[in-house]
């Protein structure tokens, strides 16, 4: 079956520094690839995607690449700043035997940035 | 466009009641999903409805059940509550639902069980 592998919070990094959060997956077929980030209190946002090898999907600054090869999809930014203190969710996305789609998520990661 | 909508953000409850929850999607989609949110088991998918039609379901037990209306709104039910069943109770929305498509979630209810 499908499943996700994300590294093990919580991370805490000062403001400025680079970020990786490692995601590596298992799928059948095709799958796309999501981040969402979640801030407290509030639902999943969508961070950035990939749906096929070799894209790269970005969003304010995060880069994400969709690694087949390695079945990875690390997620990586230059520079974070406290406002990205949040838990992020690396997440598959399979077409069903019935149609339709789900996601499969990691278990997140928090990512703590201090000034 | 309006985001995914879910009401009510906050309930209470005790054991063996039932509760419902409803979910308006955005404008134009017509597949929603549910997923329960626990620090336990992280995030878990409940069920897929498409056209008022449950085409996937997640390993849950019976009492979680859900519909979805002409309108595309969905509500998901669950009935005889306990202690565990304490989540954040995530809807998200989509166009199509091909493995391609974005899920938007709307901000969750949270659900104390007591």
């Amino acid at each position: 079956g499908n499943s996700v592998t994300q590294m093990e919070g919580p991370v805490t990094l000062s403001e400025e520094a680079f970020l990786t959060i490692n995601c590596t997956y298992t799928a059948t077929g095709y799958p796309s690839l999501f981040w969402y980030v979640q801030y407290p209190g509030e639902g999943l946002q969508l961070l950035l995607k990939a749906t096929k090898a070799d894209d790269k999907g970005s969003n304010k600054g995060f880069e994400a690449t969709y690694r087949k090869e390695t079945t990875s999809f690390h997620l990586e930014k230059g520079s974070v700043q406290v406002s990205d203190s949040a838990v992020y969710f690396c997440a598959l996305s399979n077409i069903l035997t019935g149609g339709g789609n789900k996601l499969t998520f990691g278990t997140g990661t928090q990512l703590k940035v201090e000034l | 466009k309006a985001g995914v909508t879910q009401t009510p953000r906050y309930l209470i409850k005790t054991r063996g009641q039932q509760v419902t929850l409803s979910c308006s999607p955005i404008s134009g989609h017509r597949s929603v999903s549910w997923y329960q949110q626990t620090p336990g088991q992280g995030l878990q998918f409940l069920f897929e409805y498409f056209s008022e039609t449950q085409r996937n379901k997640g390993n849950f037990p019976g009492r979680f059940s859900g519909r979805q209306f002409s309108n595309s709104r969905s509500e998901m039910n669950v009935s005889t509550l306990e202690l565990g069943d304490s989540a954040l109770y995530l809807c998200a929305s989509t166009s199509t639902a091909t493995s391609t498509d974005t899920q938007y979630f709307g901000p969750g209810t949270r659900l104390t069980v007591l």
